[in-house]
């Protein structure tokens, strides 16, 4: 993987639904993964910063895991609200900063 | 603190105009971004900037141009509009390069007409 990818690009859950989404980053010269959530018409805000393999962090409902040999990183998000809804980024730095497309959540009430 | 401040929040351009996208940032933070969105492509690196006198390339950096004389700021400079620089800009800053969070200012959207 050259590029930072992000998988699904959208995503509708219903409010209590637990959801997950993925990053995929280049495995060689890993350096660290950083997880954003962005809201509409606001600026990127960081979630986690994670750099070890094996490395699970936890922000209240939301948990992040990361597997840096085989080159990727999970999102959890459990029992969703209507205020989740947002887009998630994904950032591998390496010489720069690569950001993956994004996964845009909806939750709906 | 302020935190990445960015000015001006909206500005329509014409084709062939030039203009200078401001940011600063309180934090004494060494590295400096400038990202685009494109819509549906997430965040773009056009330059960033590791230091006061120090500046690189990102991955889209055509038609635009930067510098940096103090560690406060780095101004995004383009220089000839085109229809194609129609976005919205984020300037983020950061202590470290690689394992600390990015701080994003509220960005400032652009349209070229």
């Amino acid at each position: 993987i050259l590029n930072v990818e992000q998988s699904p690009q959208s995503l509708h859950v219903q409010e209590g639904d637990s959801t997950n989404f993925t990053c995929s980053f280049p495995s060689s010269n890993f350096y660290a993964l950083h997880w954003y959530r962005w809201e509409t018409a606001k600026s990127p805000e960081a979630l986690f910063v994670m750099t070890l393999n094996g490395d699970e962090k936890k922000k209240g409902r939301i948990s992040a895991t990361l597997n840096t040999k085989e080159g990727y990183s999970y999102l959890y998000i459990k029992g969703s609200q209507p205020e989740d809804s947002a887009t998630y980024l994904c950032a591998s730095p390496n010489n720069d900063m690569r950001f993956g497309a994004g996964t845009r959540l909806t939750v709906k009430p | 603190n302020a935190g990445v401040t960015q000015t001006p929040k909206f500005r329509i351009l014409k084709i062939g105009q030039s203009m200078t996208l401001q940011c600063t940032q309180d934090m004494n933070h060494n590295y400096m971004y400038w990202y685009r969105q494109d819509p549906g492509m997430g965040l773009k690196l056009i330059y960033y900037s590791v230091g006061a006198g120090i500046t690189d390339k990102g991955e889209v950096p055509n038609g635009y141009n930067v510098s940096r004389s103090t560690t406060e700021d780095f101004p995004l400079r383009l220089e000839l509009a085109a229809p194609s620089q129609t976005s919205v800009y984020f300037c983020a800053s950061t202590q470290t390069r690689r394992a600390e969070t990015q701080y994003f200012g509220p960005g400032t959207r652009l349209l070229v007409l």
